[in-house]
């Protein structure tokens, strides 16, 4: 089984729709982070959480919000989803901080019509 | 935009041949890592290069830092068709806690 799973994998919807992507590990990482990937923008924060209880926005946060259920559940939505949130969404997770890699999902594709 | 920026943003070789893509950053960094992505998949790590360390080996795989210039390259010896896929830079940057990433560069390996 996939340490890092996402779903849906793939979500069309339509503009004003309230749209939530999940995100689940199995590695026991404290951290976790969504990001969205767009054509020749390489992939940009949207959140990231260190523990339950910690909450941070990224570059990109605005139209976001996300929850922390619990160690292994960190949940995004998009209140009120536009086109231009059209894009590959990415969740990762990470052991702590400094010098350890993230380990990303397979992604959602989203599609806002 | 605190991304770095890769160069070149494309690269077709063919099988046997070396890959090598640069990568250019901002500010200063803790350390520098680097990332595959096949096609619409999530990034898998490659290759981490801390800020005091100069040049790093794993397989096939070349990394070397140079921090006065604020840039890294990563080199792929014996390129094979498999490694064709898109590769990003990641930067850690001082007192930030998280990583930041480049705009890629998309390897294309001809058998």
């Amino acid at each position: 089984d996939a340490d890092v799973t996402q779903t849906p994998r793939n979500r069309i919807t339509k503009t004003g729709k309230r749209i939530m992507l999940e995100c689940s590990q199995t590695k026991g990482h404290d951290r976790m982070y969504w990001y969205r990937q767009d054509p020749g923008l390489g992939l940009r924060l949207i959140y990231y959480s260190f523990d339950v209880k910690d909450i941070n926005k990224g570059e990109i946060s605005d139209g976001y919000s996300v929850s922390r259920q619990a160690q292994a559940k960190f949940s995004l939505s998009l209140e009120s989803a536009i086109p231009n949130q059209t894009a590959l969404y990415f969740c990762a997770t990470s052991a702590s901080q400094g010098a350890d890699e993230q380990f990303f999902g397979p992604g959602t594709r989203l599609t806002v019509l | 935009s605190q991304q770095g920026e890769e160069d070149p943003q494309a690269l077709s070789i063919q099988e046997g041949e070396n890959a090598t893509m640069n990568c250019s950053y901002k500010t200063s960094i803790n350390n520098l890592q680097w990332y595959r992505q096949n096609s619409g998949r999530g990034l898998v790590h490659l290759i981490l290069i801390r800020s005091n360390e100069r040049e790093k080996h794993s397989g096939r795989l070349r990394v070397t830092l140079d921090t006065s210039k604020k840039s890294s390259s990563l080199l792929i010896t014996a390129s094979r068709a498999a490694d064709t896929a898109s590769y990003f830079c990641a930067t850690e940057q001082t007192g930030a806690n998280n990583l930041f990433f480049g705009t890629g560069t998309r390897l294309t390996v001809i058998p």
